[in-house]
């Protein structure tokens, strides 16, 4: 199957602190998505891209839909405790067969430091 | 409105022993998925239903039965749980084609654990 390559990984950050994150595939991907989770809750919907160069904002967080349509960034500015969980990207396929579903990245582990 | 929501928040089963868990969504979507979490795999998909009376295979469909007799509401079911289903499931559904959305919203999940 569709594969997103997700980084960093994880991340430990002191509080106050920018961040930054992406996703990476070999595929055309027609919609990007970013969720949080977290710990003992579902993922929840953070920003949706539908266009290739979208910038889209949400309060703090900021993402883009890569010119190529292959990666998606997601940036935070002066993270703060609440921002701790893991973030995911996920992208659906930009046509064919199973064109409704999201291929999802394994996810960016944020730790913030007070 | 509740989103999607899941019953039961947790469960214990023995190997062998049966069960369904249940999703309900009140947002009038048309698709609904089930997933499953474990660590360092990520979200992989099990099946989902892109309306009512249909269903599909996902990714890792071996073990689980799905049913979707009613919009609002996707069962999974375990006929025969092993301690590999052990896991987080995830149900989560979406506009799909009708309104050219695939955003999926998620519910709070079911852990479930199979000795």
């Amino acid at each position: 199957g569709q594969q997103l390559n997700q980084s960093p990984q994880s991340m430990f950050i002191q509080e106050g602190e920018d961040v930054s994150m992406n996703c990476t595939s070999s595929s055309i991907f027609n919609t990007w998505l970013w969720y949080k989770q977290d710990p003992g809750e579902g993922p929840v919907l953070l920003i949706a891209l539908y266009k290739a160069g979208e910038l889209t904002s949400n309060g703090r967080l900021t993402a883009q839909f890569g010119i190529t349509r292959k990666d998606s960034f997601l940036n935070i500015s002066a993270s703060i405790p609440s921002d701790v969980g893991i973030y995911f990207c996920a992208g659906q396929l930009r046509s064919g067969a199973g064109s409704y579903q999201l291929t999802f990245g394994k996810g960016t582990k944020l730790s913030v430091i007070p | 409105n509740a989103g999607v929501t899941q019953t039961p928040k947790f469960r214990v089963l023995k190997t062998g022993q049966s069960m369904t868990l249940l999703c309900a969504q009140d947002m009038n979507h048309e698709y609904m998925y089930w997933y499953r979490q474990d660590p360092g795999m990520g979200l992989r998909l099990i099946h989902y239903s892109v309306g009512e009376g249909t269903t599909a295979k996902g990714e890792v469909p071996d073990g689980y039965n799905v049913s979707r007799l009613k919009k609002q509401n996707f069962l999974l079911g375990l006929e025969s749980a092993a301690p590999s289903q052990t896991s987080v499931y995830f149900c989560a559904s979406s506009w799909g084609f009708r309104r050219s959305s695939y955003e999926q919203y998620f519910g709070p999940g079911t852990r479930l654990t199979v000795t």
